[in-house]
């Protein structure tokens, strides 16, 4: 089965631009969570999804940041415009009934943004 | 403020040798989770523990939940480069509602064969 697919693998964009990270979850999980990580801060939950609705997004770290489930099996997460603080890696995570089950998490986007 | 600090931050140990991680919190959690993530991917679930005092081994990995659940820890036995990576610990805060996972701060593992 495929798992957390998430594009790009590698972005690096200038400071000022649009950058749009996507992801599709695994076929059936319920949740869908967006996940930020650095060396200074770790791994940081930005938002999250259950059956497609945001639920808590009091991660987000501001208006530049925003994110869409327009359905089951995809998801976006937007920066406008990005800044070079935003270079990080930028995770998707699925998981199946429960927000505090197992997550199966994507391989990442990794942002710079010079 | 982290809510599980985790020490050490890094290690790194000759291959064959035995080591301990820890996660630790002032906060009571419902249930931990210990993942592994190796460069360029996202980390993957190695065990859940759920009732204080819990102890879960997987093959040289042994885990353990505090008897308070307030802390955790993850013994390796015989260490192999391939235990490299970084080990996050996540927990379940008991806050019924609002029940969403927080991640520790990592210990970034190097075996060295």
């Amino acid at each position: 089965d495929a798992g957390v697919i998430q594009s790009p693998r590698h972005e690096v964009t200038e400071m000022g631009q649009e950058v749009t990270l996507r992801c599709k979850p695994i076929s059936g999980h319920d949740y869908l969570f967006w996940y930020r990580q650095t060396m200074m801060r770790g791994l940081e939950l930005l938002i999250y999804f259950n059956n497609n609705v945001p639920i808590d997004d009091s991660g987000m770290p501001e208006d530049r940041f925003s994110a869409k489930m327009p359905n089951a099996s995809f998801s976006t997460l937007k920066i406008q415009p990005s800044e070079p603080r935003d270079s990080a890696v930028y995770f998707c995570a699925s998981s199946f009934l429960e927000i505090t089950g197992e997550l199966f998490f994507g391989e990442g986007s990794r942002l710079t943004v010079l | 403020t982290q809510l599980l600090e985790q020490s050490p931050q890094f290690l790194s140990i000759q291959e064959g040798e035995n080591l301990t991680v820890y996660c630790n919190s002032s906060s009571v959690f419902s249930s931990l989770q210990w993942y592994r993530q190796e460069p360029g991917e996202g980390p993957v679930l190695l065990v859940t523990v759920v009732t204080g005092g819990e102890v879960k081994k997987l093959k040289r990995l042994t885990f353990q939940f505090g008897d308070a659940r307030k802390d955790s820890s993850l013994h390796i036995t015989a260490a192999q480069p391939g235990d490299t990576g970084l080990y996050l610990c996540a927990g379940t805060l008991l806050n019924f509602g609002n029940e969403k996972l927080t991640f520790g701060t990592g210990t970034r593992l190097t075996i060295i064969p």
